[in-house]
C-alpha cells in the first residue's frame, strides 16, 4: 500500500515560514491534498490539487509537489495557524484513500 | 449549506458491533461519493472507506485494516450513509468522520479528497 511520510511536527516563530514535507514514492505524479485540524474540529481543506487553495483559505498557505515530494508551505505564520497538519492522496491502484502521519505545527 | 451529521458513537464491548449514521443535506445526496475517516485518539487520520453513486454501482472500498468487518451503505431516500461496524477491537477506538467529495472545479462530488467533513461521533471499544 502507497505510504506517505510527514515529520511529526514544525515549530517557527510568528511572521516567519513554515515548511510541511510530504514524502511518497513518486508523490509528483498524484495530486496531493493538505488538511488543516485544530484541536476538537473537523479538518479543513487548504491547499487542494498541488497548489490551489479553496476560497477562503489565505494566500500565506501554499503547496508543491515534485519528485518524491510535496510540500506545504506557511508563509507570514500567525499563531492562528497552529494546529495538526495531514497530507492526502488518492492511491488509484487500490483505489483508496491515503493520509500522511500528520505534522503538529507550533508558533513560538 | 453542504451539511453531514454523524449520529450513533458510544461505548461498545470487543467483538460486539455497532452502526454509525451520517445524515447530509445541502446537496443531492444521490449524486455524491461518501467516505467514511476515522482518527484515534491523539492519533492521525486514517481513511475506511468509500461507496460511490448507484449509478456507479454502490461500489465501496475499503481499507485494509476494516475490510471483511464494517460495511458502508447508502440510503438516497433519506439522504443518509451508514457504517456498520462489526467484530469491534479495541483499536477501533476512534472519532469517527463521514465526509463527502466535492470538487470545486466541476461542482459535482466525486473528487478524490474530502470536503466538506461531519464533526465526528466517538466511538469507544472497551470491556
Amino acid at each position: 500500500s502507497y505510504v506517505l511520510t510527514q515529520p511529526p511536527s514544525v515549530s517557527v516563530a510568528p511572521g516567519q515560514t513554515a515548511r510541511i514535507s510530504c514524502g511518497g514514492d513518486n508523490i509528483g505524479s498524484k495530486s496531493v491534498y493538505w488538511y488543516q485540524q485544530k484541536p476538537g474540529q473537523a479538518p479543513v481543506v487548504v491547499v487542494y490539487d498541488d497548489s490551489d487553495r479553496p476560497p477562503g483559505i489565505p494566500d500565506r498557505f501554499s503547496g508543491s509537489n515534485s519528485g518524491n515530494t510535496a510540500t506545504l508551505t506557511i508563509s507570514r505564520v500567525e499563531a492562528g495557524d497552529e494546529a495538526d497538519y495531514y497530507c492526502q492522496v488518492w492511491d488509484r491502484s487500490a483505489d483508496q484513500g491515503v493520509f500522511g502521519g500528520g505534522t503538529q505545527v507550533s508558533v513560538l | 449549506e453542504v451539511q453531514l451529521v454523524e449520529s450513533g458513537g458510544g461505548l461498545v464491548k470487543p467483538g460486539g458491533s455497532l452502526r454509525l449514521s451520517c445524515a447530509a443535506s445541502g446537496f443531492t445526496f444521490r449524486d455524491a461519493w461518501m467516505s467514511w475517516v476515522r482518527q484515534a485518539p491523539g492519533k492521525g487520520l486514517e481513511w475506511i472507506g468509500r461507496i460511490k453513486q448507484k449509478t456507479e454501482g454502490a461500489t465501496v472500498n475499503y481499507a485494509a485494516s476494516v475490510k471483511g468487518r464494517f460495511i458502508i451503505s447508502r440510503d438516497d431516500s433519506k439522504k443518509v450513509v451508514y457504517l456498520q461496524m462489526n467484530s469491534l477491537k479495541i483499536e477501533d477506538t476512534a472519532v469517527y468522520y463521514c465526509a463527502t467529495h466535492y470538487d470545486i472545479l466541476t461542482g459535482f462530488f466525486v473528487a478524490d479528497w474530502f470536503d466538506p467533513w461531519g464533526q465526528g461521533t466517538l466511538v469507544t471499544v472497551s470491556s
